[in-house]
């Protein structure tokens, strides 16, 4: 299934270097998503964008950055990131409106910090 | 604080066994909710919306009561393709609209 990509699928950085991930999504969504899985933890929403522009910040630190050129690109730049921050990073799309729609989820990038 | 609580498991059932899931979400405001299926070291993948009126495909039937506000998932005739965590997930209304709020998930393994 290729209706979300997400590269790259593995990871490995020190904490002083700085990265970005990518998503991509050919479903025709207008709303995207970065989530965060920790092991034993539900996932965590971390930001959502619909039409492009932010919508949602869950008291993520500084050290995230998202950015969302378009509907179908979302990016989360990385520096200086700690040991704690290694998890599992999923990108999803959806449609945006009034209700609450199914999310789609990429294969996500594996992420550990040095 | 608003949450999805679902037994950790794991449900260790045999092949053909019929297996119920039920989660609670603390949200009375959610308006959507959704079972999703996640394969070790996989991403989640919708498996199905939940109606108020409840809903089948196939060996899966979801169902909603929001007077308790329990999700429950009823999967027949076990596959040992079936293995895998069912995350519970409920939406909410009006300004949390986009958020999907995850339960850590159900752990399944069906052995022959």
């Amino acid at each position: 299934e290729t209706g979300v990509t997400q590269t790259p699928r593995h990871l490995v950085m020190g904490m002083t270097n700085k990265k970005s991930l990518k998503c991509e999504q050919h479903l025709g969504h207008n709303a995207m998503y970065w989530y965060k899985q920790s092991a034993k933890k539900p996932l965590e929403l971390m930001f959502v964008y619909s039409l492009e522009e932010r919508v949602e910040n869950n008291s993520v630190p500084s050290r995230f950055s998202p950015e969302c050129p378009n509907s179908s690109h979302l990016f989360l730049h990385l520096h200086t990131l700690q040991p704690e921050d290694s998890a599992l990073y999923l990108c999803a799309s959806s449609q945006a409106g009034t209700g609450v729609y199914e999310q789609y989820f990429g294969p996500g990038t594996r992420l550990t910090v040095t | 604080r608003k949450e999805v609580e679902q037994d950790p498991g794991p449900f260790n059932v045999p092949e053909g066994a019929t297996v119920a899931f039920n989660c609670t979400y603390s949200n009375s405001a959610s308006q959507s909710f959704f079972w999703y299926r996640q394969d070790c070291r996989k991403e989640p993948k919708l498996l199905m919306s939940v109606y108020s009126s409840g809903n089948e495909d196939g060996r899966f039937t979801a169902q909603l009561n929001r007077a308790s506000q329990y999700i429950s998932l009823l999967i027949r005739d076990s596959k040992l393709s079936d293995s895998a965590t069912y995350l519970c997930v409920g939406g909410g209304s009006g300004a949390g609209s986009y958020q999907l709020t995850f339960g850590k998930g159900t752990k399944l393994s069906v052995i022959p």
